[in-house]
């Protein structure tokens, strides 16, 4: 099993350009999940999908990020316009809905916008 | 208001020797705790979870203790090891959310 792939692994751009980051579910998973990693806050969750349907995105910090997920083996989430603060670690997880609470990562997305 | 706190941004334990890594929590509904590891520029894994209606649950050299009077969990790693050596993430979730609810993580280092 490929586990869950994101891409890129790493993005550099400028304040205000369109940023998008992807993400490949393990295959059979239902439930998809994007985080977002900086010191201060820890792990917090951005917004999650269950068989494709946005849930809960009560943790998209303002309007400039939004997410989609198209079929059950794609999602991407985008940043329109990015901002210095946006700068984090970006990491996607997907896990079955039994199996909810022990969800399997990606390797992550480190964004830095200058 | 971080609902899941790890105080203890970093900690250091000699090989051999026990570490504990502690969680505090404040919503008394809480009723599933969860800790991760990651490695640096991965992402985290699962290590080992505890329901609420436990106090304690052991994973070979891994133990979580639950306190929920003291709203408090803590993870023992006995013997410690140098590939131990990781960022811990506890978490918890609530019976009618579909969350994790994730702490900042706690670095721990296990030297020779």
């Amino acid at each position: 099993d490929a586990g869950v792939i994101q891409s890129p692994r790493h993005e550099v751009t400028e304040m205000g350009q369109e940023v998008t980051l992807r993400c490949k579910p393990i295959s059979g998973h239902n439930s998809l999940f994007w985080y977002r990693q900086t010191m201060m806050r820890g792990l917090e969750l951005l917004i999650y999908f269950n068989n494709n349907v946005p849930i809960d995105d009560s943790g998209m910090p303002e309007d400039r990020f939004s997410a989609k997920m198209p079929n059950a083996s794609f999602s991407t989430l985008k940043i329109q316009p990015s901002e210095p603060r946006d700068s984090a670690v970006y990491f996607c997880a997907s896990s079955t809905l039994a199996g909810i609470y022990e969800q399997y990562f990606g390797p992550g997305t480190r964004l830095t916008v200058t | 208001d971080q609902q899941v706190k790890q105080n203890s941004p970093s900690l250091s334990v000699q090989e051999g020797r026990i570490s504990i890594l502690n969680c505090d929590y404040t919503n008394s509904m809480f009723d599933y705790f969860l800790w991760y590891k990651k490695y640096p520029a991965e992402g985290p894994t699962f290590l080992i979870s505890i329901s609420s209606i436990k106090d304690k649950n052991e994973d070979g050299r891994f133990t979580v203790f639950l306190n929920k009077s003291a709203k408090h969990l803590s993870l023992h790693i006995v013997p410690s090891q140098p590939g131990d050596s990781a960022v811990y993430f506890c978490a918890a979730r609530t019976l009618t959310a579909d969350k994790l609810i994730f702490g900042t993580g706690t670095r721990l280092q296990v030297f020779p």
